[in-house]
């Protein structure tokens, strides 16, 4: 049981590139995330998943795009990269939506663009 | 809006000392809040979290956290911090549906021998 796995664990671009980071989950769970780390913020909420087949958008979703084909995958997509999406990126799952529930994270994949 | 305030970006303390990490909301309705741990290179791990019940949680690696409504607070405690403790430490609130998180800056701790 691997738990949350990210792909790559470390990217560099440049900007305009474009680039897909894979999260996939083993735990059978419904919901699915992408968060943003930045120094001194905290991580803040990208897109996430309720389900195979649903995407929404959380608090900072500009210049990514996402999808859910498989219920056990989550991509996050940038199109074309600029330095601003210089972060850390973790996805995470949970079995259900409700508050008290527990979402499990990935270790996180590095990205900068140059 | 949801909100959690981290008060100490950075905190020192010494093996085999008490510890207690700040954490403060802000939040409409009854909050469900969470403590994660982020070890260097690694992802989060839950510590513990609070939704309803007793105001003290505990949780794992020998942490607790108390939940005090009248200060819209959560703050983490151990009694005796171990030097593999060294980490960030992030508290959130769960906000809204769909369980979205909101997390806190985070604290960085370093643990002197």
């Amino acid at each position: 049981n691997a738990g949350v796995t990210q792909t790559p664990k470390f990217r560099v671009l440049k900007t305009g590139q474009s680039m897909t980071l894979l999260c996939a989950q083993d735990m059978n769970h419904e919901y699915m995330y992408w968060y943003r780390q930045d120094p001194g913020m905290g991580l803040r909420l990208i897109h996430y998943s309720v389900g195979e087949g649903t995407t929404a958008k959380g608090e900072v979703p500009d210049g990514y795009n996402v999808s859910r084909l498989k219920k056990q995958n989550f991509l996050l997509g940038l199109e074309s990269a600029a330095p601003s999406q210089t972060s850390v990126y973790f996805c995470a799952s949970s079995s259900t939506g409700v508050h008290q529930e527990t979402q499990y994270f990935g270790p996180g994949t590095r990205l900068l663009v140059l | 809006a949801q909100s959690v305030t981290q008060p100490d970006i950075h905190i020192t303390v010494s093996e085999g000392a008490s510890l207690e990490l700040r954490c403060n909301y802000s939040y409409g309705a009854t909050p469900y809040l969470f403590w994660y741990v982020q070890s260097p290179g690694q992802g989060l791990q839950l510590l513990l979290k609070y939704f309803s019940g007793d105001t003290l949680v505990q949780g794992i690696k020998g942490f607790e956290a108390e939940f005090k409504r009248s200060q819209s607070s959560f703050n983490l405690r151990k009694p005796s911090v171990h030097w593999s403790d060294a980490a960030e430490y992030f508290c959130a609130v769960g906000a809204g549906g769909a369980q979205k998180l909101v997390f806190g800056q985070g604290t960085r701790l370093t643990i002197n021998p």
